[in-house]
């Protein structure tokens, strides 16, 4: 069975500013991918980034990177030059076959301008 | 494309009625999935079916029935609601093809109420 946790219920950061969201895991798999999601208001599961777990080079996705520890079970989310848009809840998630995702509770990511 | 279109989008039910919580995509993808969203829970896996025919519990099952008689519909049956069903639910499908493929759609969610 696979766990995740993220330990940050909540988070703030200052517009413009760089804001790193913490994700943990364990698991059985030899061969899982994990993901960042993100969850506006509005309720959609929008897929922020992805990594593979057989690729140590690290994911990036414009102003979004992550942080893969393989060995620490470790999947962080940074977000830099954070914009009034990125405010949302965020999950990570660890997927294994056949499309099953396992996802932490989320960290609500409030953005001040 | 439409995706994956959930119906209804919202619902109130009285404890001990049944519904059944529509989910159809037209992207040809063999894997689909429900989840429930609960507060400070994440989601969770309720059931997934891999092609038609084929389904499998997730971790929480009990209180949900599935079956998959067509590749675009996955249907969710509540025999007999009780409030601890109350959630908002997402179907979710994705392609076969190995772990390259692992993105899941996700429909906009069903949020049901049980009196």
């Amino acid at each position: 069975a696979q766990t995740v946790t993220q330990s940050q219920p909540e988070m703030s950061v200052q517009e413009a500013e760089t804001v790193t969201l913490s994700c943990t895991y364990d698991t059985s798999e030899s061969d899982y991918y994990l993901f960042w999601y993100k969850q506006p208001p509005s309720r959609q599961m929008i897929l922020v980034i992805r990594q593979e777990a057989y690729k140590q080079q690290n994911a990036t996705e414009n102003r979004f990177s992550v942080n893969f520890q393989k060995a620490a079970k470790s999947f962080s989310l940074k977000i830099s030059d954070s914009q009034l848009g990125d405010a949302a809840m965020y999950f990570c998630a660890h997927g294994t076959s056949y499309g099953k995702l396992t996802f932490g509770q989320g960290t609500i990511l409030t953005v001040h301008p | 494309n439409a995706g994956v279109t959930q119906t209804p989008k919202f619902q109130v039910l009285k404890t001990g009625q049944s519904m059944t919580l529509q989910c159809a995509q037209d992207m040809n993808h063999e894997y689909m999935s429900w989840y429930r969203q609960d507060p400070g829970m994440g989601l969770r896996l309720i059931h997934y079916s891999v092609g038609a025919g084929i389904t499998d519990q997730g971790e929480v099952p009990n209180g949900y029935n599935v079956s998959r008689s067509t590749t675009e519909d996955f249907p969710l049956r509540l025999l007999s609601a009780a409030p601890s069903q109350t959630s908002v639910y997402f179907c979710a499908s994705s392609p076969r093809g190995g772990y390259s493929n692992q993105p899941q759609h996700f429909g906009d969610g069903t949020r049901l109420s049980i009196l």
